[in-house]
């Protein structure tokens, strides 16, 4: 079975720039996450949806960043403008539905570099 | 104060020792609890799930102190394939499937 897909997985911008990250996630999960991963941290929520609805998006920077799952299947999650602060991993993760013994798998992650 | 705090190590460790991992959660509504796996410059992965009544998988043991609001994670007979950082993981009720991470324990095995 297919895992979770992330492209592009390596990104280097300047600040200010904008940039885009795409998820496909495991066929049939309706449950789709992003989280950021700063260096010497551990992975935090951004936003979660469930098929083409947003679940939760309570720490994600609304002024900065977007995500949308149009057709309830792949996601994309930009940023506009960059910050220096946004240097990190995004991961996209899925899983079969939302409740916390649902699995969450994760994709290998976009390492974004802001200079 | 962090929702989930883990003492960020590197633990250092001979092969075939045994080492502990700590991590506390400061809500105590906080509803399921996990340890997660994360190789480097790899995504995390699942390592358990972690149980009042404690849990077993082969070298690892997992338990939970709900009144000490604690996790821990024991692995016995480390390997050098176990080398990773290690992540502790609350979830909090009505909050579906969002995972609360802590920082992580940072584990090298050597030979």
């Amino acid at each position: 079975e297919a895992g979770v897909a992330q492209s592009p997985r390596y990104k280097i911008i300047e600040k200010r720039q904008s940039v885009a990250f795409w998820c496909n996630p495991i066929s049939g999960h309706a449950t789709l996450y992003w989280y950021q991963q700063i260096l010497g941290q551990g992975p935090k929520l951004l936003i979660q949806f469930q098929n083409n609805g947003v679940v939760d998006d309570s720490q994600l920077p609304k002024d900065r960043f977007s995500a949308e799952r149009l057709k309830g299947v792949d996601s994309t999650l930009k940023i506009q403008p960059a910050k220096l602060e946004d240097s990190a991993v995004y991961l996209c993760a899925s899983s079969v539905g939302q409740g916390p013994f649902n699995e969450q798998f994760f994709g290998p992650g976009t390492r974004l570099t802001v200079l | 104060r962090k929702e989930v705090e883990q003492d960020p190590g590197p633990f250092n460790v001979p092969e075939g020792a045994t080492v502990a991992f700590n991590c506390t959660y400061s809500n105590s509504a906080s509803q399921s609890f996990f340890w997660y796996r994360q190789d480097c410059r790899k995504e995390p992965k699942l390592l358990m799930s972690v149980y009042s009544s404690g849990n077993e998988d082969g070298r690892f043991t997992a338990q939970l102190n709900r009144a000490s609001q604690y996790i821990s994670l024991l692995i016995r007979d480390s390997k050098l394939s176990d080398s990773a950082t290690y992540l502790c993981v609350v979830t909090r009720p009505n909050q579906g499937g969002k995972l609360i991470f802590g920082q992580g324990t940072e584990l090298s095995v050597k030979p």
